[in-house]
């Protein structure tokens, strides 16, 4: 199956300054990318994703990129807020999602 | 607005109990999942179901059932409940037949098996 893999597992940044997470999969035929946020004890909701045929998607602070070749894909936050700070998790999916593990994404104010 | 919501925030049982874990979603989602989240492992999907009485495991099926007889409602069923069980479980739905589409998730079910 599927192969997620997420770095880094904690990512601690200053207000303002920008957060970079990034991805990797295993099976070249998945083609949909999303990324979702977990504030602590929330749920975790959609806040990005990309499909195959796109490389780049923006939306607003956030941004994602997509290399297929490579088989990697990454989540860019600038100019961070305190209520950046969340979990945020990768996925990749062909027919079902496979998650990454995670990262604690913690803003210094 | 979509709401999916499940029966409990957290349970607590003894090894060996029959434990079912309810989700409920208002949206008239085809396909409904459910998740177990684990420190340092991210989400792993345990079954998820495309139609009513239709199922599918997931990556990590072993221990668990599901039933799915109306639309709305998705059931993660632990037969007898051990202590590996102890976790976060999420139920999720989506609209979309392809399944590469938005998941909105429920609060969460904190099970503690003792």
């Amino acid at each position: 199956g599927e192969n997620v893999e997420q770095h880094p597992s904690t990512l601690s940044v200053q207000e303002g300054d920008s957060a970079v997470i990034k991805c990797t999969y295993s099976d070249s035929a998945s083609n949909y990318f999303p990324w979702y946020k977990q504030e602590l004890g929330k749920r975790p909701q959609l806040i990005i994703d990309i499909r195959s045929n796109v490389g780049e998607k923006k939306d607003q602070r956030i941004a994602v990129t997509l290399n297929k070749t490579a088989k990697h894909f990454s989540l860019h936050i600038t100019e961070t807020q305190p209520e950046d700070s969340a979990v945020y998790f990768c996925a990749a999916s062909k027919y079902k999602l496979s998650f990454g593990a995670g990262t604690t994404v913690t803003v210094r104010a | 607005d979509v709401k999916v919501t499940q029966s409990s925030r957290y349970l607590v049982k003894r090894t060996g109990e029959k434990v079912f874990l309810e989700c409920v979603q208002d949206m008239d989602h085809e396909n409904m999942f459910w998740y177990r989240q684990d420190p340092g492992l991210g989400l792993r999907l345990i079954y998820f179901s495309y139609d009513v009485k239709m199922k599918e495991k997931g990556d990590i099926p072993e221990g668990y059932s599901v039933s799915r007889e109306k639309k709305e409602r998705f059931s993660l069923i632990l037969e007898s409940a051990s202590t590996n069980q102890t976790s976060m479980y999420l139920c999720a739905s989506s609209f979309s037949t392809g399944l590469t589409d938005t998941q909105y998730f429920g609060p969460g079910t904190r099970l503690t098996v003792l």
